[in-house]
């Protein structure tokens, strides 16, 4: 099975400021057929179920603002907020669904400092 | 639109079933996949499995492999989740979540049902 990990754990930045989340897999999830990696990352706030932002590691969902952005290859890979903004405080994670089971990264919670 | 409604809460005794439902509405179930995450109380998300709605084909992780079955009524566009032999530490919210249609066999989940309170106590 592949395992993810995210660090770090918990992440406080100012309003405006950048985040950045990393994830790695324990083994390559790119796929030379369509020279895509099988990476995706969620938001979820307290009480609602996640939501879906990007796909394919730097793929934005429609809807979601462009100050979220993903990027990477291979194992490793980051989701970046260029500004936070209050309604972004939210746990992250990351999920990989190249071969099942498709597991998901233990989550980054990011807070305002 | 797109919708996914799960079943309402259930309290359940260690030892005993629960079964849990998610009905799809705004798309074409038999074209989808239904997928089963689960999250413990403070805890990140586990995948349990998934279920193929054209052909009712199901895949669970191998943490479950013999408690839990997967089925779906294509009639109803409704997907179901059994889980045998309740412990304590399946008390959690189960979530269905639908794999979008990202030209792949497998996709990421792009609508999820508001989750299902699972609580296993004696």
């Amino acid at each position: 099975d592949i395992v993810m990990t995210q660090s770090p754990p918990s992440l406080a930045v100012s309003l405006g400021d950048r985040a950045t989340v990393n994830c790695k897999s324990s083994q390559s999830v790119f796929h030379s057929s369509n020279n895509k990696n099988y990476i995706a990352w969620y938001q979820q706030k307290p009480g609602q179920p996640p939501k879906l932002l990007i796909s394919w590691a730097s793929a934005r969902e429609s809807g979601v603002p462009d100050r979220f952005s993903g990027s990477g290859s291979g194992t490793d890979f980051t989701l970046t907020i260029s500004s936070l903004q209050a309604e972004d405080v939210a746990v992250y994670y990351c999920q990989h669904y190249y071969i099942a089971p498709f597991t998901f990264g233990p989550g980054t919670t990011v807070h305002i400092k | 639109q797109v919708q996914l409604m799960q079943s309402g809460a259930e309290v359940k005794k260690p030892g005993a079933s629960v079964r849990v439902s998610c009905r799809a509405s705004g798309f074409t179930f038999s074209t989808s996949t239904i997928n089963w995450v689960r999250q413990a109380p403070g805890q990140g998300l586990e995948w349990m499995g998934w279920i193929s709605g054209y052909n009712g084909f199901a895949k669970s992780a191998q943490t479950f492999l013999d408690r839990v079955t997967m089925t779906s009524d294509s009639s109803t566009g409704t997907a179901y989740l059994e889980l045998r032999s309740l412990r304590s530490d399946d008390t959690a919210i189960y979530f269905c979540a639908r794999e979008g249609d990202c030209g792949s066999p497998s996709c990421p989940y792009d609508y999820w049902g508001q989750g299902t309170l699972v609580t296993v106590s004696s």
